[in-house]
């Protein structure tokens, strides 16, 4: 059972449109939420984090929105290039652990 | 730099046989893990180890064992492999906890179990 529920699976994107990724749990242990991007064949790579103290965290073209009350979280990819398709894993953690949600696989149109 | 570097990067079992993944980052990291990524289900924690000489269970340990013999080195052990572990499994190094500290992953070894 999945601790962290990540939609949608699958997205294609023109380039230059935007990307958006929503998460949710329901675990408030939680007191971290970072996204991991990873390209076939190679490992996740950690994009952008959060804290559940802000709102917003913004990284070039990539923005987390974090909403605490509704347990939510989405990452948005602002124009989205070729070179941006990829598997983007949610992900949440609490102590030791790091709980990944399912992906989603993002193909940029050129 | 190397960072995580994981041996072998493919295998392919036989139902019953067992062998070991071997591990090693070069970071100096105190925490490493072993995650199993399958399709539709993200990364999931096998196993990890917060220093040397430790090892705790994750999320999905049954069938497997580790080792933390020496500070860089995390092997993942299959006692008599079945076909439910074929997946692609992810070794991964951190300075602390996942809170604040940056998980560096290896790029995976492809394991099937016929």
């Amino acid at each position: 059972q999945q601790q962290v529920k990540q939609s949608p699976q699958s997205l294609i994107v023109q380039k230059g449109g935007i990307s958006i990724i929503n998460c949710a749990y329901e675990n408030t242990a939680f007191d971290y939420f970072p996204w991991y991007q990873q390209f076939p064949g190679k490992g996740p790579a950690l994009l952008i984090a959060i804290r559940p103290d802000v709102s917003e965290k913004k990284e070039g073209r990539f923005t987390i929105s974090f909403n605490k009350s509704a347990k939510q979280f989405s990452l948005h990819i602002m124009d989205s290039q070729p070179g941006d398709s990829a598997t983007y894993f949610c992900a949440a953690s609490t102590g030791y652990k790091l709980s990944f949600g399912a992906g989603t696989t993002v193909t940029v149109r050129a | 730099n190397a960072g995580v570097t994981q041996t072998p990067k493919f295998r392919v079992l036989k139902t019953g046989q067992s062998m070991t993944l071997l591990c090693a980052q070069d970071m100096n990291h105190e925490y490493m893990y072993w995650y199993r990524q399958d399709p539709g289900m993200g990364l999931r924690l096998i196993h990890y180890s917060v220093g040397e000489g430790t090892t705790a269970k994750g999320e999905v340990p049954d069938g497997y064992n580790v080792s933390r013999l020496k500070k860089q080195n995390f092997l993942l052990g299959l006692e008599s492999a079945a076909p439910s572990q074929t997946s692609v499994y992810f070794c991964a190094s951190s300075d602390g906890l996942p809170a604040g500290n940056t998980i560096y992953f290896g790029e995976g070894s492809w394991l099937t179990v016929v």
